[in-house]
């Protein structure tokens, strides 16, 4: 079975600074995609970013940006330039090429003004 | 933009009694999927749903727990005799296709079970 890590469950960023969210997994599969989602306090989780385990390029979206080691079964998110709406949990999770999503425990990020 | 809906956005029901959790998939989707999160907890998966079909089911989806599309809009959580174990946030996502698609999430309905 996938088991998905997240390592810290709380991080804090001061507003305009970079900060790194950690995430492992395991898996015994070679096709597979990561993704990062946001749960603000609403509680409706939104898509981040997401990685297809097959490109080595890490994904990139504005602000965020993954680092994929795939070999290390690794797979951490940076947000860049943090603002206040980027506050919330954030959940690593990993899917097959099935349906099931299987996720980590989450990081609360806190933004510093 | 399209989102997913659910109702309602709270529940409250005492030990025993029968709930049904609704979720209004986004349209053009084709795969549904039920998650639960305990206070504190991980996010869990429960059900996935295709083609009017269980495609997928966790350990946690046992004969309590069943799923139905009644209406060709609606994609419906029932939970037959609830236990106290089963208060939750249940969200509700849906998907064009399998793989790497995002799954678009509900904004949940939290279940509290007295």
């Amino acid at each position: 079975a996938q088991t998905v890590t997240q390592s810290q469950p709380e991080m804090s960023v001061q507003e305009a600074e970079t900060v790194t969210l950690s995430c492992t997994y395991d898996t015994s599969e070679s096709d597979y995609y990561l993704f990062w989602y946001k749960q603000p306090p609403s509680r409706q989780m939104i898509l981040v970013i997401r990685q297809e385990a097959y490109k080595q390029q890490n994904a990139t979206e504005n602000r965020f940006s993954v680092n994929f080691q795939k070999a290390a079964k690794s797979f951490s998110l940076k947000i860049s330039d943090s603002q206040l709406g980027d506050a919330a949990m954030y959940f690593c999770a990993y899917r097959n090429a099935g349906n099931m999503l299987t996720f980590g425990g989450g990081t609360r990020l806190m933004v510093k003004p | 933009e399209p989102e997913v809906t659910q109702t309602p956005s709270h529940q409250v029901t005492q030990m025993g009694q029968e709930v049904i959790l609704r979720c209004v998939p986004i349209s053009n989707h084709l795969y549904f999927y039920w998650y639960r999160q305990i206070l504190g907890q991980k996010v869990e998966f429960l059900v996935s749903f295709y083609n009017n079909e269980i495609s997928e089911k966790s350990e946690i989806f046992d004969d309590q727990f069943s799923v139905e599309r009644p209406d060709g809009s609606n994609f419906t959580l029932k939970i037959r005799s609830t236990k106290l174990e089963d208060s939750a946030m249940y969200f509700c996502a849906s998907t064009k296709r399998q793989g790497g698609d995002e799954q678009f999430f509900g904004p949940g309905t939290r279940l509290t079970v007295l």
